[in-house]
């Protein structure tokens, strides 16, 4: 149980297009998802937390305006890199609070974003 | 704030052996949560073990079991009989009992020698 599905695993966009991450929950409701994101070799910075019908709250120094997230059902939060640059390009990962076994988090498979 | 400190950026072990990695944190709360994650070659994050800080017990997974000193704010984790598979990036996390956001380690690459 307590599966988190990450699509698209890989995507590459020519810089000033948009991408959309999607984060799904797949056998529970995740009223809480976390996005990080990850350079190579480096460890898991939090960009933002979104929670269930409300706006996301983002980490000090993450712009909101190009990295949008929504957080519409228990299921589902997307990520969107808005106006995507090269220095956009990084590794991207969701990951959703539950409480199965005792609290936790499972994290999704990660997507990797190339702008070229 | 809440840091997590990993001092060891890169660790080896020799297969069937036992490896410890190290973690420090800081903060101020009394009670949290503490976790180790590994991060394989996939980048597919996986939960190795979880403390909570009232339980004065070690927690233990089968091979993995940790060194919860609260006082020294120290979290290490002990791989025993080290395997081929646990060779992975391991992140040492940290949880308020306030908020639901992770902080994480930098991290510790550990290689596994046949």
């Amino acid at each position: 149980g307590a599966v988190v599905s990450q699509h698209p695993s890989r995507v590459i966009c020519k810089s000033g297009t948009s991408v959309k991450i999607e984060c799904r929950s797949l056998d529970f409701q995740a009223t809480t998802m976390f996005w990080y994101r990850q350079f190579p070799k480096q460890s898991l910075m939090l960009m933002a937390t979104s929670n269930e019908g409300s706006k996301a709250t983002y980490e000090q120094g993450v712009e909101k305006d190009k990295f949008l997230i929504n957080h519409a059902s228990l299921t589902l939060s997307t990520l969107t890199v808005t106006s995507a640059h090269p220095e956009d390009s990084s590794f991207y990962i969701c990951s959703a609070a539950h409480r199965e076994g005792g609290y936790g988090y499972t994290f999704g498979s990660g997507t990797r974003l190339t702008v070229v | 704030a809440q840091t997590v400190t990993q001092s060891q950026p890169e660790m080896s072990v020799q297969e069937a052996e036992t490896v410890t990695l190290s973690c420090t944190y800081d903060t101020s709360e009394s009670d949290y949560y503490l976790f180790w994650y590994k991060q394989p070659p996939s980048r597919q994050m996986i939960l190795v073990i979880r403390q909570e800080a009232y339980k004065q017990q070690n927690a233990t997974e089968n091979r993995f079991s940790v060194n919860f000193q609260k006082a020294a704010k120290s979290f290490s984790l002990k791989i025993s009989d080290s395997q081929l598979g646990d060779a992975a990036m391991y992140f040492c996390a940290y949880r308020s009992v306030n908020t639901d956001k992770l902080i994480f380690g930098t991290g510790t690459r550990l290689q596994v020698f046949p």
